[in-house]
């Protein structure tokens, strides 16, 4: 069974860093890309960037291109989204997801999702 | 960078009735590189439909997609309880950016 296990709530203040996972589990990690999603209280679906943990190829939105890291453990399997200096506009769910295989010849798009993790940024 | 909007923002029908939600590319998108996602209130979303018109799997048949080019949409024949919810579509390009639509909700009338 193909199961993404995301890290818990978090609560920051302005200025601080975090960093949260994804573990998936049930396929092989290094054969998909594992995209991150943001969505803010009470809005839609934001696609922040992907990595594909078998060469940490990444790639960004524009949007957050400079603004978080996406990166990846192999020897772990897990996925990390991180920021160097939280704002509160950075208060969202964010989710992460993963891709079906052989997504630059075939149909890509993203068929099994993590729970969401909470990040509160509040002074 | 490939814009999708999305119409109506909201959907108001009963139980039973046919729902057509339409999205909207700000340029031509392959159709083989536009899904439809479902979710539900505290959920995280789930994959409805990808290459346009596939369901994925467990998606029962009243959803169904189609479209090509700029236009694409979403039909659910005949709405049940459980699919009161918001859907969204997405979309990638050839460097494997992905953009989401603003989204439709999908109520109760």
């Amino acid at each position: 069974e193909v199961q993404l296990v995301q890290s818990g709530a978090e609560v920051k203040k302005p200025g601080e860093s975090l960093r949260i996972s994804c573990k998936p589990s049930g396929y092989g990690f290094t054969t998909t890309w594992i995209a991150w999603v943001r969505q803010m209280p009470g809005k839609g679906l934001e696609w922040m960037g992907m990595i594909y943990p078998g060469d940490s190829d990444t790639r960004y939105s524009p949007s957050f291109q400079g603004q978080v890291i996406i990166s990846a453990d192999k020897s772990i399997t897990t996925a990390y989204l991180q920021w160097s200096s939280l704002q509160a506009s950075d208060t969202a769910i964010y989710y992460c997801a993963k891709t079906t295989q052989y997504c630059s010849t075939s149909s890509c798009r993203l068929d099994y999702w993590g729970q969401g993790s909470l990040v509160t940024v509040s002074s | 960078e490939i814009v999708l909007t999305q119409s109506p923002g909201t959907l108001s029908l009963s139980p039973g009735e046919r729902a057509t939600l339409s999205c909207r590319a700000s340029q031509s998108v392959s159709s083989s590189h536009l899904a439809w996602y479902q979710q539900k209130p505290g959920q995280a979303p789930r994959l409805l439909v990808y290459g346009a018109t596939s369901r994925a799997t467990g998606i029962p048949d009243r959803f169904s997609g189609s479209g090509s080019g700029t236009d694409f949409t979403l039909t659910i024949s005949r709405l049940e309880p459980e699919d009161f919810a918001v859907y969204y579509c997405q979309q990638y390009d050839s460097s494997l950016i992905f953009t989401f639509g603003p989204g439709t909700k999908v109520d109760i009338k």
